[in-house]
């Protein structure tokens, strides 16, 4: 069965960055973009970037143009996404989401999403 | 980049009640529009995607409608499992936006 699996809450402070990971299974992961969307507490979507597993191309929101990266280990079908430069303001859960990159009918929406990783940014 | 405007942002029913979101989009995204529900704690569920396909496991009791830049999810009878939080989506471009949200309430 599919599952997108992320990796455990973390505390930073500001300045510092955060690494989240997002390991796909039950799929063959580079037909898949990976998306990452966050949640601020008590607040609605927002869409950082994605990335393509199988070229490693990203597209990035351009509010965190210069402060995300996206990367990927397809020997363990795997996704990071580090966020730079932490502020408090970036206190949210982080989702991952998959979508088809070849698509056709449901493959083209995030069907299957992470379970969330919240990332508290606190001195 | 292309808004969103999602409404209303709450909304209080009763089991039973027929319930209507609207989501109107800046500009047109033909058919790339999809609904999630959303629980606390939990991640988006898919509900329906491409305006009103049925994503797989989903009551019929939802249903969306819409085109070119006005879209509406309805639930024909609200059950106890739907009170909960609704986001509607495009993916027309190559990035995502989000309503901001409709909180469905127990009147």
């Amino acid at each position: 069965q599919v599952q997108l699996v992320q990796s455990g809450a973390e505390v930073q402070k500001p300045g510092a960055s955060v690494k989240v990971s997002c390991k796909a299974s039950g799929y063959t992961f580079t037909a898949y973009y990976i998306h990452w969307v966050r949640q601020a507490p008590g607040q609605g979507l927002e869409w950082m970037g994605r990335i393509n597993p199988n070229t490693g191309g990203t597209d990035f929101a351009q509010k965190f143009q210069g402060r995300v990266t996206m990367a990927r280990d397809t020997s363990v079908s795997a996704v990071n996404m580090e966020l730079s430069r932490l502020r408090s303001d970036d206190t949210a859960v982080y989702y991952c989401a998959r979508q088809g990159v070849d698509c056709s009918g449901v493959t083209c929406y995030p069907d299957y999403w992470g379970q969330g990783t919240l990332v508290t940014v606190s001195s | 980049d292309i808004q969103m405007t999602q409404s209303p942002s709450t909304l209080s029913a009763s089991v039973g009640d027929r319930v209507t979101i609207t989501c109107r989009v800046s500009q047109s995204i033909s058919s790339w529009l999809a609904w999630y529900q959303q629980k606390p704690g939990k991640a988006p569920k898919l509900l329906i995607y491409k305006v009103s396909i049925l994503q797989s496991g989903v009551p019929s009791r939802f249903s969306g409608s819409g085109s070119g830049t006005e879209f509406t999810l309805t639930i024909s009878s609200l059950q106890p499992d739907d009170f909960a939080t609704y986001y509607c989506q495009q993916l027309n471009s190559d990035s995502w936006t989000f309503g901001q949200g409709t909180k469905v309430e127990i009147k």
